[in-house]
């Protein structure tokens, strides 16, 4: 069982928005920021969004972050084939004295 | 430039040790936690544990605490990750990666193969 809870799966139609969230406590995601990562199968995760909302260069702004209290989410407009893959969310966590990531989301493009 | 460049893929038979490694340049090793991650055949990531080579704090999350030990040389700005009697369960691929206030640096990975 991950720390950080993400839905399993998420899909949607190229063009579309879609959103994956990611849950957590007052431990982690409650007191720190959170970070999204991209993982093509295969290859090592690359970030995504850092400090809840802000995007490293070279990530297109078609992505966005949030969070409020013990949630974040991650946002993705203009849904398009090459964004299928799987998402991490993670955060430090103040009680294990370490980052935790979620289970991860596996998104398709239909 | 950052890099963090880890050793070769291995393969071991159950009770055999190891010691993989992980070497970072362009930055200095000191100032940041260098993190494990590994990522079991058809997983997602976990953490494994982070280490600080700037005063060797090293913390490891609660799954992989007395299983694994991580370390680091200054000298030669290379972390490593290690065990003692490795299991099939041990079989994944496993990260190394640069932390600030997120995974920022990725080494390219080092599959680990356990299988007797």
């Amino acid at each position: 069982q991950s720390v950080l809870t993400q839905p399993p799966s998420a899909s949607g139609t190229p063009g579309q928005r879609v959103t994956i969230s990611c849950s957590g406590s007052s431990s982690n995601i409650g007191s720190s920021s959170v970070t999204w990562y991209q993982q093509i199968p295969g290859t090592a995760p690359k970030p995504l969004m850092y400090n809840s909302n802000e995007r490293p260069s070279g990530v297109p702004d078609r992505f966005s972050g949030s969070k409020s209290g013990t949630s974040a989410s991650l946002a993705i407009s203009g849904l398009q084939s090459e964004d299928e893959a799987d998402y991490y969310c993670a955060a430090w966590d103040d009680t294990l004295r370490g980052p935790v990531f979620g289970g991860g989301t596996k998104l398709t493009v239909l | 430039e950052v890099q963090l460049v880890q050793s070769a893929a291995e393969v071991k038979k159950p009770g055999e040790s190891l010691k993989i490694s992980c070497q970072a340049s362009g930055y200095s090793f000191t100032k940041y936690w260098i993190a494990w991650v590994r990522q079991m055949p058809g997983r997602g990531l976990e953490c494994v544990g982070i280490i600080y080579p700037g005063d060797s704090d090293t913390r490891y999350s609660p799954s992989f605490r007395g299983q694994v030990t991580i370390s680091a040389d200054k000298s030669s700005s290379t972390a490593f990750l290690q065990w003692t009697s490795l299991k099939a369960s041990d079989t994944a691929m496993y990260y190394c990666a640069r932390y600030g206030q997120s995974f920022d640096y990725w080494g390219q990975g080092i599959l680990v193969t356990v299988s007797s």
